[in-house]
């Protein structure tokens, strides 16, 4: 059966990077993008972008360039999300997401909450 | 402030049927298909609606979506505690090049 498994939960202080990463298993890696989203404490889903698994070619939404970093090793079915220089508003639960088609997304991994406090 | 418009909250009673609906314009909605999904409490979102009106295997036919124009609507039907969950529909900006997310309804069933 189709997994998404993330790591865990991180505490950082500001100024710090952090890389989450999203384990896939139960089908072909390549033959699916993985998305990103983010939810604040209390908030709705932002979609964050999406890496193309077959090229590694990621795309960025507007809100999230510059800091946010996707991608890929491949060769254990894996995709990260790197967050450098960390702030205080990055603390949220950060979802990976496999698409079906561009905003259809079936399977989720749990999500892994990053805190940033000094 | 969401491109998609989404009420913050409906509710209704158990056994009963509620809609959310979910706005947007011919850049999104108008020409692209919607998903929803179901968020309970501490948990990651479950794909509950995709191509506007299909259900993934698994999801009772209590839930059902509907896209007319620029709006989707999902409904449920039977009310059950369980339902309670914050729900959000999606879909592709053709103009901004981007997946949206409405701002995400809350459902309390009394």
């Amino acid at each position: 059966q189709v997994q998404l498994v993330q790591s865990g939960s991180e505490l950082k202080t500001p100024g710090a990077s952090v890389k989450v990463s999203c384990k896939a298993s139960g089908y072909t890696f390549i033959t699916h993008s993985m998305n990103w989203v983010r939810q604040a404490p209390g908030q709705g889903l932002e979609w964050m972008g999406w890496i193309t698994t077959s090229t590694g070619n990621p795309t960025y939404a507007q809100d999230f360039t510059g800091r946010f970093v996707f991608s890929l090793d491949t060769s254990v079915s894996t995709a990260y999300l790197h967050i450098s220089n960390l702030k205080a508003e990055d603390t949220a639960i950060y979802y990976c997401m496999r698409d079906n088609r561009v905003g259809e997304f079936d399977y989720w991994g749990q999500g892994t909450l990053v805190t940033v406090s000094s | 402030q969401s491109v998609l418009t989404q009420p913050p909250s409906v509710s209704a009673a158990p056994g009963q049927k509620v809609t959310i609906s979910c706005s947007g314009s011919t850049s999104n909605i108008g020409n692209n298909y919607v998903s929803w999904y179901q968020q309970l409490p501490g948990t990651a979102p479950k794909l509950l609606i995709y191509d506007n009106n299909r259900r993934p295997s698994g999801i009772p036919d209590r839930f059902f979506g509907s896209k007319s124009g620029t709006s989707a609507t999902l409904g449920i039907t039977g009310l059950q505690t369980g339902d309670e969950a914050d729900y959000y529909c999606v879909t592709w900006d053709s103009s901004l090049s981007a997946v949206l997310f409405g701002g995400g309804t809350k459902l309390t069933v009394l």
